[in-house]
């Protein structure tokens, strides 16, 4: 059974940089049928897609948050990482990471606070 | 980032059916049909119908996926008390080159 698990830091200062991990398990990100992805909910709203990776580290980012936004992956390790530049408190929301672009599979999703 | 259109809350009585839509237009919902997803307080969003009604293995016969032009359905038959949840569509926008999410509709069994 696929699995995925983001990690990283709960709290991030204002102008700082928000950097997570997603680590897949019982499956390989290399596989070619599928892209890998950031998409987040801050508190009592919907949800906003942050950007995809291919294995071979190809992307597409959210138009809106392109200048800040960089997701790597790490075939090695069987993982793919965010980082969001700038953060500000618009930025606190829970982020999942999630198999695309089915969305049939999702992290628990990690709360990012963000403070002044 | 234009984004799908839901209706923000539907209701209805306990074993009866609600349909729950998602407007988009020709470069998402249109094209390639919509993803629903269906997420309870606290949790992650679980997929239940992907392009218009393949559903995953495990996901109940009475979530209904369709399509007609720009705008995707989804019906729920026998509404049960667990049905109640906040639904989400989602498609991919080739215009854009992005995913786009709808606002979600939040579902109450009455």
């Amino acid at each position: 059974q696929l699995q995925l698990q983001e990690s990283g830091p709960g709290l991030v200062k204002a102008s700082e940089t928000l950097s997570l991990t997603c680590a897949v398990s019982g499956g390989s990100i290399s596989n070619k049928n599928y892209y890998w992805g950031w998409i987040r909910q801050p508190p009592g709203k919907g949800l906003e897609w942050i950007g995809n990776i291919y294995y071979s580290g190809s992307t597409y980012y959210n138009p809106s948050l392109k200048s800040r936004v960089t997701i790597s992956v790490d075939t090695s390790k069987n993982q793919f990482s965010l980082k969001l530049s700038s953060v500000t408190a618009a930025d606190t929301a829970v982020y999942y990471c999630a198999r695309l672009m089915q969305l049939d599979y999702w992290g628990q999703g990690t709360l990012v606070t963000v403070s002044s | 980032q234009a984004g799908l259109t839901q209706p923000p809350s539907v209701s209805n009585d306990l074993r009866q059916t609600a349909t729950l839509t998602c407007t988009g237009n020709s470069n998402n919902v249109g094209n390639l049909g919509a993803a629903w997803l269906q997420q309870h307080q606290g949790h992650p969003p679980k997929l239940l119908s992907y392009r218009n009604n393949n559903r995953p293995s495990g996901i109940s016969e009475r979530f209904s996926a369709s399509r007609s032009g720009n705008t995707a359905s989804l019906t729920i038959t026998g509404l049960q008390p667990e049905d109640e949840a906040d639904y989400y569509c989602s498609a991919w926008d080739s215009s854009l080159s992005a995913v786009v999410f709808g606002g979600g509709t939040k579902l109450t069994v009455l």
